[in-house]
């Protein structure tokens, strides 16, 4: 159980263009979702926490009107990279806790996207 | 400043050996930390959660240590092998929020 899934994997877009992610929870409900970015050899940046209903909080430094994060329902965060540039390419993981567990609970993962703008 | 600081470098290691990885942190007084396991392109999956009252917990081939005087969690693995090859994460919890440390490449080999 307990299963995120991240679509698409891949995605190569050209600079200036938008680029959305999408983030579900196939088995639970998750009130809150966490984006994370990743560069090679690198640890996981915490880049916005996405809450059902309401608006993201996002972590200093990371531009809210260039990464915009949407929690429609219980099982869908979205993240949107809008006018991407090359510096934009990265690993974007998404992430989840099932609602109800707390912040004890760990988090389940999706697999991420790779985004490569050129 | 606040840190988590792993390993950097590779640990490289014989099948059947004991893996020992490090995660070091500062300026955080964390109610628990959790240990990841990331493999290439993927996300990271869950292996362990570990509270600040608890010495050691073990599931399996691993046990996790959480000593909160030395600030510092060691993550074991038993009777390694080959498939015990990935990245390893530290995480610690910080207002709700998950920060993890940079990882630790481990590669067991044959």
């Amino acid at each position: 159980g307990a299963v995120v899934s991240q679509h698409p994997s891949r995605v190569i877009c050209k600079s200036g263009t938008s680029v959305k992610i999408e983030c579900r929870s196939l088995d639970f409900q998750a009130t809150t979702m966490f984006w994370y970015r990743q560069f090679p050899k690198q640890s996981l940046m915490l880049m916005a926490t996405s809450n059902e209903g309401s608006k993201a909080t996002y972590e200093q430094g990371v531009e809210k009107d260039k990464f915009l994060i949407n929690h429609a329902s219980l099982t869908l965060s979205t993240l949107t990279v809008t006018s991407a540039h090359p510096e934009d390419s990265s690993f974007y993981i998404c992430s989840a806790r099932v609602t109800g567990q707390g912040g004890v609970s760990p988090l389940h993962f999706g697999n991420g996207t790779r985004l490569t703008v050129t | 400043s606040q840190k988590i600081e792993q390993n950097s470098e590779a640990l490289n290691i014989q099948e059947g050996k004991t893996a020992t990885l490090t995660c070091n942190y500062t300026n955080y007084s964390p109610a628990y930390l959790q240990w990841y396991r990331q493999d290439p392109g993927r996300g990271p999956v869950f292996l362990l959660l570990i509270r600040e009252n608890e010495k050691e917990k073990r599931k399996e081939r691993l046990k996790v240590t959480f000593d909160t005087t030395l600030k510092q969690s060691l993550f074991h693995i038993t009777a390694s092998q080959p498939a015990d090859s990935a990245t390893y994460l530290c995480a610690l919890n910080q207002g709700g929020k998950l920060i993890f440390g940079q990882g630790t490449e481990l590669s067991v080999k044959p």
